[in-house]
C-alpha cells in the first residue's frame, strides 16, 4: 500500500519568509510525528499528534514553528519566518497508535534550505 | 533522561565483509523499545526491527543479526557477509514506555559505506 508521502521535496526560500509543509500519513495510522534532521544536531522530535487530541508540541524549537492535524490525516508543518537555521530535512512519520511499542514510518522528508 | 550513543560515526567495508554498527543507549524506564532504521542515499528511512526491553532473545534475519544484552544497554546490529546496497546510514532508536510519549530518541547514526 501506499507509504507516507510530503510535499514539496524540496523547498528554498529567503530568510524571512514563511513555508508550508505537507504530510500524508498512512492510510488508518492514527499517530503522526514530525521529526527535523540536520547535519549538526541529528535527527530531533518537533512535535506529534494521536487522532483529535491536542498535539504533544515540546520539541518546538521555537515560536515560529507550529502544525496542524486536519481530520486526523493530512498535517502541516508551518515554519513563519524562516532563518537560516531552520535549514534542513524535515521528516513526518506515522504510526498505527500511539504507543513506544509500534514503530513508525517514515516518509521522504522535505529538504528545506533557507537563503 | 533517555540517550542512545552510536559512536562510530562511519565505517568502512570491502563488499562480503561482516560489520558490527554498536549502539549503546540509557533510559531509566524498565520497559522500553529499541529500535534499528537504515537510511539510503534516497533519503527515506526504513524501519529494520524492534526489540522490547524483557525480551533479550537475539534475532536474525537473513544477513542481519541483532545482539541485546541489557546488562551493557547495548543493541548491536551485525550485517554479514556485506553488499553495496547496504551502504546507508543506520540509526539506532529508543522510546520509552513510561514516559508518556511514544517519540523516538536517535542516535546520531552511522554511515556505512561497503564497496566493491
Amino acid at each position: 500500500g501506499a507509504g507516507v508521502s510530503q510535499s514539496p521535496s524540496n523547498k528554498v526560500t529567503e530568510k524571512g519568509k514563511d513555508v508550508e509543509l505537507r504530510c500524508d500519513p498512512i492510510s488508518g495510522h492514527t499517530a503522526l510525528y514530525w521529526y527535523r534532521q540536520s547535519l549538526g544536531q541529528g535527527l530531533e522530535f518537533l512535535i506529534y499528534f494521536q487522532g483529535n487530541s491536542a498535539p504533544d508540541k515540546s520539541g518546538l524549537p521555537s515560536d515560529r514553528f507550529s502544525a496542524e492535524r486536519t481530520g486526523g490525516s493530512v498535517s502541516t508543518l508551518t515554519i513563519q519566518r524562516t532563518q537560516q537555521e531552520d535549514s534542513a530535512v524535515y521528516l513526518c512519520a506515522s504510526s498505527v497508535r500511539d504507543r513506544p511499542s509500534y514503530e513508525q514510518y517514515f516518509g521522504p522528508g522535505t529538504r528545506l534550505t533557507v537563503t | 533522561a533517555q540517550k542512545v550513543t552510536q559512536a562510530q560515526t562511519e565505517i568502512s567495508v570491502v563488499e562480503k565483509e561482516d560489520v558490527t554498527l554498536d549502539c549503546v543507549y540509557e533510559t531509566r524506564d524498565t520497559t522500553y523499545y529499541l529500535f534499528w532504521y537504515k537510511q539510503p542515499p534516497s533519503g527515506e528511512l526504513v524501519f529494520l526491527i524492534r526489540r522490547n526491553s524483557f525480551d533479550e532473545q537475539n534475532e536474525i534475519s537473513g544477513r542481519y543479526s541483532w545482539n541485546f544484552q541489557k546488562s551493557t544497554s547495548s543493541f548491536n546490529f551485525t550485517i554479514t557477509a556485506s553488499q553495496v546496497v547496504d551502504s546507508a546510514v543506520y540509526f539506532c532508536a529508543l522510546s520509552e514506555a513510561n514516559s508518556g510519549y511514544s517519540t523516538l530518541t536517535f542516535g546520531k547514526g552511522t554511515m556505512l559505506l561497503v564497496s566493491p
